[in-house]
């Protein structure tokens, strides 16, 4: 089965300052990503989705993220943090025929005032 | 729209009783799965169905039941709970895309359970 690794379990950044959260994935054939946020006490909700053709993906709140084969990561960007960013983060994995989704262990964010 | 509705939101069971958790959605998907949220292990399988009247394990199915008697329900149940079972519980429903690849999951709100 495909599995998902996010290596920085607790990240801190300025608000303003660029944010990059880190996920490399493990599966054979090609996967479709996701990645997702959660605030405190709230469910999960898709920020961006990478299938297929361009590799780099735009979503919701200004985030994107680039799909790099050669390197199995998805990591997701943003170029100037806001207060409201703070939450968890979570990279996913699915795959074709496979109907399951694996997610990684998450990413919380801290923005600094 | 409702999407994906789950009860309850806070529950504390007594180690040995059973419950069951509710999970409803409207979309008319037919892929639906349980997972369980701890801290610094992200969301983990425990149950997933890929229609009425189908279903399997995932990665920590032991000390759960699930059933889908309907395309909208996917109840999971705890048949004597643990201690272990402390966490919380997230019912997701998921879109299929064209190819049959899982295209989006919608989450319900969670469960929050305690087991002492």
């Amino acid at each position: 089965a495909q599995s998902v690794t996010q290596p920085d379990i607790h990240i801190t950044v300025s608000e303003g300052a660029s944010l990059e959260l880190r996920c490399n994935y493990s599966y054979g054939a090609t996967p479709y990503l996701f990645w997702y946020v959660q605030s405190p006490g709230q469910g999960l909700q898709l920020l961006l989705k990478y299938f297929s053709g361009d590799t780099l993906v735009q979503g919701i709140k200004g985030f994107e993220a680039e799909f790099k084969r050669s390197q199995s990561s998805f990591n997701l960007r943003k170029p100037s943090v806001h207060w409201s960013d703070a939450a968890e983060y979570f990279c996913a994995v699915g795959a074709l025929g496979n109907n399951d989704m694996r997610f990684g262990a998450g990413t919380r964010l801290t923005v600094k005032p | 729209n409702a999407g994906v509705t789950q009860t309850p939101k806070f529950q504390v069971l007594k180690t040995g009783q059973s419950m069951t958790l509710q999970c409803a959605q409207d979309m008319n998907h037919e892929y639906m799965s349980w997972y369980r949220q701890d801290p610094g292990m992200g969301l983990r399988l425990i149950h997933y169905s890929v229609g009425a009247g189908i279903t399997d394990q995932g990665e920590v199915p032991n000390g759960y039941n699930v059933s889908r008697s309907t395309t909208e329900d996917f109840p999971l149940r705890l048949l004597s709970a643990a201690p272990s079972q402390t966490s919380v519980y997230f019912c997701a429903s998921i879109e299929r895309g064209p190819s049959g690849e899982s295209a989006e999951a919608f989450f319900g709100q969670g469960t929050r359970l305690t087991v002492v």
